[in-house]
């Protein structure tokens, strides 16, 4: 049981290319979701589901896309990545609205 | 707008004194209570959760107390460890089963010396 895995675990950018990050959870859960930590800064929410095949937007949605395909697996994408977008990213799983279930983060960094 | 404040924003300790960290928040309405230990380069753990009608919940050396009228937690750490180094925060949910009804504080944190 691995819990909730995040890859890449760290990723180096240029202005303008993209990205994919993969979160993958073991424990059956509804909702998954896509934060940023930024220094100083609470969790903020990126996008979340509460289900395979439905996304919703977060507090800072601007700038990335996600998708749901299976319940597995929740990814986030990054269409043309800006140094305003270098940050720690964490996913997380939860059964339905209760204890999230947080991934180790992926440092992503945007030159 | 929903708010949660923590206090302070950083402490220093020496090992097996004890602390004490704050939590002060404007979500409304207010479901949950939780606090989180997060570790660096780790995602955070969730240590206690409260709700409304608790006032006081144990995890080991980990005591959180709420006081939903005044709208505030603690968490209490007793006889600190080297391993209780790390960000604590605090994240309050407002009721719904929606995913976007949690808000996070901005943490403590903490450092425990020899």
């Amino acid at each position: 049981n691995a819990g909730v895995t995040q890859t890449p675990k760290f990723r180096v950018l240029k202005t303008g290319q993209s990205m994919t990050l993969l979160c993958a959870q073991d424990m059956n859960h509804e909702y998954m979701y896509w934060y940023r930590q930024d220094p100083g800064m609470g969790l903020r929410l990126i996008h979340y589901s509460v289900g395979e095949g439905t996304t919703a937007k977060g507090e800072v949605p601007d700038g990335y896309n996600v998708s749901r395909l299976k319940k597995q697996n929740f990814l986030l994408g990054l269409e043309s990545a800006a140094p305003s977008q270098t940050s720690v990213y964490f996913c997380a799983s939860s059964l339905r609205a209760y204890e999230q279930y947080f991934g180790p983060g992926t440092r992503l960094t945007v030159t | 707008k929903n708010q949660v404040e923590q206090s302070p924003q950083s402490l220093i300790i020496l090992e097996g004194k004890n602390c004490t960290l704050q939590c002060n928040y404007t979500v409304s309405p207010f479901s949950n209570l939780r606090w989180y230990k997060q570790d660096t380069g780790r995602g955070p753990v969730s240590l206690t959760i409260m709700t409304f009608s608790e006032n006081t919940k144990s995890n080991g050396r980990y005591t959180a107390t709420l006081d939903a009228d005044t709208k505030q937690s603690s968490l209490h750490i007793t006889a600190s460890q080297l391993s209780d180094s790390a960000s604590y925060i605090c994240v309050v949910s407002a009721e719904g089963n929606a995913g976007n009804m949690l808000t996070f504080g901005g943490g403590t944190r903490l450092m425990v010396k020899p």
